[in-house]
């Protein structure tokens, strides 16, 4: 295991439901990230937290909305999600948020919007 | 435009033989380049990390090579097992100032046959 636990493994959604998505490190890093992974493309960064600050935001539609209340806890709220939005989650933890750092990732969550 | 392309897309290998993936990018300026191993319904793991001034490093059975002139970088793997199954992912990173970008290839998908 490498330390970055994510939960749930898999959900199903509707389109009007809300749901949250977890992550836990406790490999006592300072920054956390969310990703998204689709079939054919690319992994692509959705977020990035370092010491509880949120510091990039890639253009992510509003239905996605993070919250990182400590250095170790992650979430990813959804709401009013699209089919397209199905995909592997991808959370991960580093040091810091700099070039060198390598990157934990967790399991991910499998979302299916229907 | 800063990419990473891989190949070849897809490998199928028997149990026992070697093996060599292909990473070719476009990145600038340049700083480091990683291979991750992705298990199917994982995340990705680290194999190697190397800088500019690395053209080699080794992980095991996995021995990754960096030519920074002709910016290609190639992960080789010895005496497969069937375990070594998983998508093989290069992802190169660019420093621009204060600022980190991770730039993520599509992976190769290995299989090993017994």
């Amino acid at each position: 295991e490498t330390g970055v636990t994510q939960t749930p493994r898999h959900l199903v959604m509707g389109m009007t439901n809300k749901k949250s998505l977890k992550c836990e490190q406790h490999l006592g890093h300072n920054a956390m990230y969310w990703y998204k992974q689709s079939a054919k493309k690319p992994l692509e960064l959705m977020f990035v937290y370092n010491f509880k600050e949120q510091t990039e935001n890639n253009s992510v539609p509003s239905r996605f909305s993070p919250e990182c209340p400590n250095s170790s806890h992650l979430f990813l709220h959804l709401h009013t999600l699209q089919p397209e939005d199905s995909a592997l989650y991808l959370c991960a933890s580093s040091q810091e948020s700099g070039n060198y750092y390598e990157q934990y990732f967790g399991p991910g969550t499998r979302l299916t919007v229907t | 435009k800063n990419q990473v392309e891989q190949s070849p897309q897809s490998l199928i290998i028997l149990e026992g033989k070697n093996c060599t993936l292909q990473c070719n990018y476009t990145v600038s300026p340049f700083s480091n380049l990683r291979w991750y191993k992705q298990d199917t319904g994982r995340g990705p793991v680290s194999l190697t990390i190397m800088t500019f001034s690395e053209n080699t490093k080794s992980n095991g059975r996995y021995t990754a090579t960096l030519d920074a002139d002709t910016k290609q970088s190639s992960l080789h793997i010895t005496a497969s097992q069937l375990s070594d199954s998983a998508s093989y992912i290069c992802v190169v990173s660019a420093n621009a100032g204060n600022n980190r970008k991770l730039i993520w290839g599509l992976g190769t998908s290995l299989a090993v046959n017994p």
